[in-house]
């Protein structure tokens, strides 16, 4: 069975432009999650996909970041425009089915390094 | 502010020996997880522990949980090369769904 992928596996673009991450979770897989880490500093959370609805999206630091995930399948980030603090590698993870307060294992990708210069 | 810091940051040991991370959390949790996450690939989930349990084994990991100090630690016992990587621990609140990532410790285990 095919993990979580992530297309561009990197990305390096100049301040000012735009980038499409894409996110493709296990089959099957309800929940879709976006974490980024910033160079030296944690990972974060950034927001969580319930099918194609929103469920969270507390993590999402401004309006530069539109995430979607049209017909609940695969998902994209978009950043734009980039700006040089966006530099950091950029992770996916997906789990099964909602159920509220079930303790579903994330599955992650293997991130999107994204460098703005 | 960081829910949850590792350390040590880096830690380097020779191959047998074993290897000691800990973790600190700032609120109340549901689930302390450890995650790895070798050069260039995703995290992977190594073991979970709930907030009602002290200790877990996995294999050659041993986890501990003190929910009042708020810490975790995570042991490698008998490490290998292939053990090389960094780790993470991640805490789970209330009724969401998200992770809370610490900074992480890089191991580097030498022949």
């Amino acid at each position: 069975e095919a993990g979580v992928t992530q297309f561009p596996s990197h990305s390096v673009i100049e301040k000012g432009q735009t980038v499409t991450l894409r996110c493709d979770p296990i089959s099957g897989h309800d929940n879709l999650y976006w974490y980024r880490r910033v160079m030296g500093k944690e990972i974060k959370f950034l927001l969580h996909f319930v099918k194609e609805s929103k469920q969270d999206e507390s993590g999402m630091p401004n309006n530069r970041f539109l995430a979607e995930r049209t017909g609940g399948t695969y998902s994209t980030l978009k950043v734009q425009p980039a700006e040089l603090e966006d530099s950091g590698v950029y992770f996916c993870a997906s789990s099964q089915a909602y159920r509220q307060g079930r303790v579903d294992e994330q599955f992650f990708g293997p991130g999107t390094r994204l460098t703005v210069l | 502010s960081q829910q949850g810091e590792e350390d040590p940051q880096a830690l380097s040991i020779q191959e047998g020996e074993n290897a000691t991370m800990n973790c600190s959390y700032k609120t109340s949790i549901n689930n302390l997880q450890w995650y790895r996450q070798n050069s260039g690939r995703g995290l992977v989930h190594l073991i979970l522990i709930r907030s009602n349990e002290r200790e877990k084994h996995s294999g050659r990991l041993r986890v501990t949980l003190d929910t009042s100090k708020k810490s975790s630690s995570l042991l490698i016992t008998a490490s290998r090369a292939a053990d090389t990587a960094s780790y993470f621990c991640a805490t789970r609140t209330g009724t969401a769904s998200k992770l809370t990532f610490g900074t992480g410790t890089r191991l580097q285990v030498t022949l």
